[in-house]
Formats: C-alpha cells, structure tokens, sequence
C-alpha cells in the first residue's frame, strides 16, 4: 500500500545539523519531495531528488536516499530559528495524475 | 506575481450549512488539487483536476464538491454531509509539463471551524 512514514518531532540546537528521516514505500517513485511549513501556512517545495539519484545538495540542505532501503533523509546544517516548522516528506505516484503521497510531518523545534 | 490564492483565510461555519472555499491561480497550470490537513496527519487529497472542465475524485471526496469552469480557478464546497469538517484545507496547482521535479504549488490555506 501507499504509506510514508516520519518521526513526529524533532528537537535541535541553533548551530547543529539536524537529521529529518522518512521512509516509504512504493520503490517506483520517480520524485521523492521534501516541504516546508511554517505555522498557519501553506507547504513550500524545499528540494526533491529523482530516484536515480543518491544524494542532491543545495546549501544548506542535503537530501540522502537509499532506494534499497526506501529511505530519505533532510539534513539542514547550520541549523537556524528560522527553519523551526514542519517538514514533510512526500512521493509521487504515477498513474497519470501524478499524487503525491505525504507523511505526517516532522515538528523541527531550534532552541538557544 | 504569480501565484495560487486562497481565501478567506479563516472561516467559520454552522452546523448543517454549506461553505465554499476558494482557490484562484495566475501560473497557467493545468493540474489543481484540494488536500485536507488535520493535526499530527499528513495532506490527504480530497478532489483533482487536470484540465477544465474535468475533475475526479481522490482519497476523501465524501462530503465535498468541486467544480473547474475556468483554468485558474477551482473552488471546492464544503457541504453538510460532511461530518467533521473542522480542518486546514490547502489548494495546490502543478504545470502538466516543462518542469523537472513536477512539484506541486501550495496556496497559503484556509483553516475551516465549524461551530
């Protein structure tokens, strides 16, 4: 079945990196998508790494995926108050309309 | 600017009363969608469409309906035989070609109470 799956909270220190995992199912996902929300907003396209990749980085982020394993990984390093919010991994299924699938969301908490 | 707008941002609606949301687009996209959050769950699709004047069904249609007379607009309907419509409902479109990544656009959200 469709699932995607993420831990619910994470908690960081301003100025470590932090690690937001996700795990999914369906292994012919074509794009794999990481999203951004800040509280009482809309989503915000982060980054998104197509499947025949392993790794894509863009600054601060890095997306790490293992196809093996069907896992996903979001490190922002140099981690900021700015980037407290909810992240959400995604995949894409084909079938013409192109759904995405969410998990629920990871709550990034950056404390002093 | 090009962009996807919802509004109202909040609304509030009695029981037994239809509501409908709006959601308008300036970026000539061909694909809308309609997705449903609510606490601790991630977006779950309610309605799409990818051209005008066709729209189908997604994961959780029960209770609403949507409509697609026009490219940039798809306006979703909350109605009464929708038993728990108390939510945060995000409208998002996507270009049907020409963009790698085929990402999908979210508008800022409409957050429902129904008193």
């Amino acid at each position: 079945g469709e699932d995607v799956e993420q831990s619910l909270f994470l908690s960081v220190r301003e100025g470590d990196s932090s690690v937001i995992n996700c795990t999914y199912t369906d292994s012919s996902s074509t794009y794999l998508y990481w999203y951004k929300q800040e509280p009482g907003a809309g989503l915000q396209l982060l980054t998104y790494i197509f499947s025949n990749m392993d790794m894509k980085q863009d600054q601060r982020l890095t997306v790490l995926l293992n196809k093996k394993d069907k896992h996903l990984s979001l490190r922002i390093a140099d981690t900021q108050t700015g980037d407290s919010a909810i992240y959400f991994c995604a995949e894409i299924l084909g079938g013409g309309y192109n759904k995405l699938i969410f998990g629920a969301g990871t709550r990034l908490a950056v404390h002093p | 600017d090009g962009g996807i707008t919802q509004s109202p941002k909040y609304l509030f609606r009695k029981e037994g009363q239809n509501v409908t949301l709006s959601c308008e687009q300036n970026l000539n996209h061909d694909a809308m969608y309609w997705y449903r959050q609510d606490p601790g769950q991630g977006l779950r699709l309610i309605y799409y469409s990818q051209i005008v004047n066709d729209f189908q069904k997604g994961d959780i249609a029960e209770g609403y309906s949507v409509s697609r007379e026009k490219k940039e607009s798809f306006p979703l309907t909350v109605t009464s035989a929708q038993k728990n419509p108390t939510a945060f409902y995000l409208c998002a479109s996507k270009p049907t070609s020409g963009r790698a990544g085929n990402e999908q656009f979210f508008g800022p959200g409409t957050r429902l109470t129904v008193l």
